[in-house]
């Protein structure tokens, strides 16, 4: 059983530029969740897919998009690059459709830092 | 208001049993209580979670309140390998996501 794969491993970008980050869901998971995560905080939800349709997103502008793919890998996208969004990008894979608190906790992976010049 | 509230850090010594509490006073019948930890340098790792009865696996214990308004996380030995910050999250009906406060910050030492 695989785990939850990031790619790339960092990221140096420049204000205004554009950044796409993937990740790799666990094995016979088909929910993918992504959180933002700034330096002493905790992480913060920004958007969930569930077989490939988007199913919740949290209080994030819509520069932040993703897509899910058939296979349940998932890429976010983040336009127009902002000094703020300097962080910690986590991606969590689930397997959704279960009930509540049964089946349906989620597996981080490592994370993708992503640093603005 | 999925909040929950956690002191900022907490010491233990090598192989002694940690309580990591919890304040939930809002929570409602149907919320669930999570707890994740984050190692140095990883994402988010699942510990445990519980609804009213407490609840036991191989990396901790959870005791929920009678009255669900508090919770701990015990750690029966803790090791250095336990440092890390834990994190206490009301899971809202049906709702997947994970709402992150700042966390306990839980030093190890020998």
């Amino acid at each position: 059983e695989t785990g939850v794969t990031q790619s790339p491993t960092h990221l140096i970008k420049t204000r205004g530029q554009q950044v796409t980050l993937r990740c790799s869901s666990q094995s016979g998971h088909n929910t993918v969740s992504w959180y933002q995560q700034a330096l002493g905080q905790g992480p913060q939800f920004i958007f969930q897919y569930y077989r490939e349709e988007e199913n919740g997103r949290g209080n994030f502008p819509p520069r932040f998009s993703g897509l899910q793919f058939p296979n349940y890998s998932s890429e976010l996208n983040v336009n127009a690059l902002e000094l703020d969004d300097s962080a910690l990008y986590l991606c969590a894979s689930s397997l959704g459709g279960s009930p509540l608190g049964t089946n349906n906790d989620k597996y981080f992976g490592p994370g993708t830092p992503l640093t603005e010049l | 208001d999925a909040k929950t509230t956690q002191p900022n850090s907490m010491e233990s010594n090598e192989e002694e049993p940690v309580h990591l509490p919890c304040n939930h006073s809002t929570i409602s019948g149907t919320d669930y209580i999570h707890w994740y930890r984050q190692l140095p340098s990883q994402g988010p790792e699942y510990v445990i979670h519980g609804l009213t009865s407490n609840v036991n696996n191989r990396m901790a214990s959870l005791a929920i309140a009678e009255d669900r308004k508090s919770s701990t996380l015990i750690l029966h030995r803790a090791t250095l390998r336990d440092a890390a910050v834990y994190y206490c999250i009301r899971r809202t009906g049906t709702a997947s996501k994970l709402t992150f406060g700042t966390g306990t910050r839980l030093q190890v030492t020998l």
